[in-house]
C-alpha cells in the first residue's frame, strides 16, 4: 500500500516551459487536492477534485491546469512556466470530504 | 486574505517543557479543526483534530484546546522532545476544503 506517490520530486524548469505533476493514490478515495507550499504561505489549494471527472478551483489556481481522468490518478499542469511557480507541490487525498487528507512526500519545483 | 492566522512562526524549547502553538480563525462556518505535523522533506500527516463542540481534545502528549467564543485554538506539546521538531500547521475546514495557517518550526533543545 503506497499511499499517495507523487512524480517527480524534483524538476527544474526555464520560464515559459510547461510541465505535468502526476499524483498516485491506492486507497480507493474520492477527493484528491493539489496544494503550494511557500514559506511563511502554509499550503494553498490550487485545484481539487471531488470524484473522477471532476475539477474545481481552490485558492490560487491561476497559471494551472488540472484533470482527472481516473480516479487514482491527479494530474497538475503549467502551461507556461513562471518563476513565482517556484514552490514544492503538495498532493493529497481523502476518502471524502469529511475524513483525514493523506499528503503525498511532495514535488519541489524551481523556475528560472 | 489569510483565514486562518498562526502563531509564533518559529519556536524554541527545551527538551521537557511545554510547547504551544496558536491559531485564531475568521469564518464561524468552520467545522473541523486539525493539526498537522511535517518534517523536513516529507509531506504533513495529521496529528491530531477537534470539532467546535469539543473544548479541550487530548492524544498522550499532545493537547488541543479549543475556544469557540474567542475563534481561536491551540496546540500543546507536553514534555516536548527532540523527535517532536518539526513543522507544525493548523487547519480549519469550511465546505469540505481545509485552510491551513501559516505554520510554526518547532525546534526541541536536548
Amino acid at each position: 500500500n503506497a499511499g499517495v506517490t507523487q512524480t517527480p520530486k524534483f524538476r527544474v524548469l526555464k520560464t515559459g516551459q510547461s510541465m505535468t505533476l502526476l499524483c498516485a493514490q491506492d486507497m480507493n478515495h474520492e477527493y484528491m487536492y493539489w496544494y503550494r507550499q511557500d514559506p511563511g504561505m502554509g499550503l494553498r489549494l490550487i485545484h481539487y477534485s471531488v470524484g473522477e471527472g471532476t475539477t474545481a478551483k481552490g485558492e490560487v489556481p491561476d497559471g494551472y491546469n488540472v484533470s482527472r481522468l481516473k480516479k487514482q490518478n491527479f494530474l497538475l499542469g503549467l502551461e507556461s512556466a513562471a518563476p513565482s511557480q517556484t514552490s514544492v507541490y503538495f498532493c493529497a487525498s481523502s476518502y471524502n470530504g469529511h475524513n483525514e487528507q493523506f499528503f503525498g512526500p511532495g514535488t519541489r519545483l524551481t523556475v528560472l | 486574505q489569510q483565514q486562518v492566522k498562526q502563531s509564533p512562526q518559529s519556536l524554541i524549547v527545551q527538551k521537557g517543557g511545554i510547547s504551544i502553538i496558536n491559531c485564531a480563525y475568521e469564518n464561524t462556518a468552520f467545522d473541523y479543526f486539525p493539526w498537522y505535523q511535517q518534517f523536513p522533506g516529507k509531506g504533513p500527516a495529521l496529528l491530531i483534530a477537534i470539532r467546535p463542540d469539543v473544548s479541550e481534545k487530548k492524544e498522550g502528549r499532545f493537547t488541543i484546546s479549543f475556544n469557540k467564543s474567542a475563534k481561536q485554538f491551540s496546540l500543546h506539546i507536553m514534555d516536548s522532545q527532540p523527535g517532536d521538531s518539526a513543522t507544525y500547521f493548523c487547519a480549519a475546514r469550511g465546505a469540505q476544503k481545509l485552510v491551513f495557517g501559516q505554520g510554526t518550526r518547532l525546534t526541541i533543545n536536548p
